[in-house]
């Protein structure tokens, strides 16, 4: 079957680094994209991975690994409007065209 | 003007009130989703038009029925639901076919009160 799993809540402080893990269970795997989710909003795109290694893009980079079934987000020089939810989704073409299988979203928390 | 917009953004209905949820896209894309996003759970697939055509069912009840009268307009109308329908609708376009790598853009979301 397909399964996504991402930690539930993280908490972080402001200026620091933090790594939200991902893992993975598909038959189809074609790309991995991370969204930001601020509550009560739309979630927003971040990143997209399909091939392995790491993506960067300002303060956001999303890594990926086909073979273990692994991503992460990192973010750094975290700021207080980072606060928010992450989360993975996986593209897997076996199930459809058309849908993303979905992790429950990380809540990141950040301190002062 | 925002790529993809729904209202209204709140409502609240009685379980015997008959309701629709309406979702516009400005991006010229040909998928258009609705999701359904309950506290602490994953974002689960409701409907998917490709092309205006219904493409994806996933066991949602017959309380909700999808329209979609054309690739920018996407509707979902509710009746008769249940308080479990309470939840963050959202709606969301793409641009699918094989070579597909593009994102999803959501829409706001309507939060739903079933009472």
């Amino acid at each position: 079957g397909q399964n996504i799993d991402q930690p539930t809540e993280m908490t972080a402080t402001e200026g620091a680094i933090v790594q939200i893990n991902c893992t993975y269970q598909t038959s189809g795997f074609n790309g991995l994209f991370w969204y930001q989710q601020h509550a009560g909003e739309a979630p927003t795109f971040l990143s997209y991975n399909v091939l392995d290694g790491l993506e960067e893009k300002g303060r956001f980079s999303s890594f990926l690994s086909r073979s273990k079934g692994y991503s992460y987000l990192l973010l750094k020089e975290l700021q207080m409007k980072d606060s928010a939810s992450y989360l993975c989704a996986v593209r897997d073409t076996r199930v459809s065209n058309y849908q993303l299988i979905w992790g429950a979203g990380t809540k990141l928390i950040i301190k002062p | 003007e925002t790529g993809v917009t729904q209202t209204p953004r709140h409502l609240v209905m009685g379980m015997t009130n008959k309701k629709s949820l309406k979702c516009e896209q400005h991006l010229g894309h040909n998928a258009m989703y609705w999701y359904k996003q309950s506290a602490k759970k994953p974002l689960e697939l409701m409907f998917v038009y490709n092309f205006k055509e219904q493409t994806e069912n996933n066991s949602v009840p017959s309380r909700f029925s999808p329209e979609c009268p054309n690739s920018s307009h996407l509707f979902l109308h509710l009746h008769t639901l249940q308080p479990e329908d309470s939840a963050l609708y959202l709606c969301a376009s793409s641009q699918e076919g094989p070579l597909a790598d593009t994102e999803a853009f959501f829409g706001q979301g309507t939060r739903l009160t079933v009472v």
